[in-house]
């Protein structure tokens, strides 16, 4: 069964600190990783990964993918209290849907 | 401004009501996509349209119904069969869906059944 995980589930930090979000999947046919950030309202869209080991950076915000391990990480350095947001992953795969993880609710705290 | 609209914000009904939650998009996408949001659990598909006049059951369509009679537009209705129709319900669209482009949300729906 084609899957999505994100770990960890919660996490509160303080300002400055550094956090590292996980995605792990298991799907058939990968194509791409989505990193979504979602506040109140409707996720918008972070980072989409198709490459293993490309780095893509947005101010305080970067990822990379690992296709052999399965697996992607997102970075969030100096964080502050604008970061607080449920961070979703999501998996394209053959099918050209959407596979969506449980999400990291992450909380920073000044 | 080009976007994706959902109506209304907030939408209550009482059981055994059907309510219809609205998905307009002036992106010329071809793609559009209906998801639940339940709290603790990720986003799941209900239903997905590549095509005007054809759509696709996602992974929970049971208990919900859907059109796709224009390309913009892609109403969901939510009907009395659902058990548990209190949820958060978010549309999305993409250029197409044969490719890996980015699925773009509405601002969402949320549904409480009295």
């Amino acid at each position: 069964e084609d899957k999505v995980v994100q770990s960890p589930l919660s996490l509160v930090v303080h300002e400055g600190d550094t956090v590292t979000l996980n995605c792990s999947y298991e799907v058939t046919n990968f194509r791409s990783l989505l990193w979504y950030k979602q506040e109140k309202k409707a996720p918008t869209f972070l980072f989409m990964l198709t490459s293993s080991g490309i780095e893509k950076k947005s101010g305080r915000l970067s990822s990379i993918l690992d296709k052999k391990e399965l697996f992607s990480i997102l970075n969030i350095t100096a964080t502050q209290t604008g970061d607080s947001a449920v961070y979703l992953c999501a998996v394209i795969h053959n099918t050209d849907k959407l596979i969506f993880g449980t999400g990291t609710r992450l909380q920073v705290f000044p | 401004d080009g976007g994706i609209t959902q109506s209304p914000k907030y939408l209550f009904r009482k059981e055994g009501q059907n309510v219809t939650l609205s998905c307009e998009q002036n992106l010329n996408h071809d793609a559009m996509y209906w998801y639940r949001q339940d709290p603790g659990q990720g986003l799941r598909l209900i239903y997905y349209s590549q095509i005007v006049n054809d759509f696709q059951k996602g992974d929970i369509a049971e208990g919900y119904s859907v059109s796709r009679e224009k390309k913009e537009s892609f109403p969901l209705t939510v009907t009395s069969a659902q058990k548990n129709p209190t949820a958060f319900y978010l549309c999305a669209s993409s250029k197409d869906s044969q490719s890996t482009d980015t699925q773009y949300f509405g601002p969402g729906t949320r549904l409480t059944v009295l």
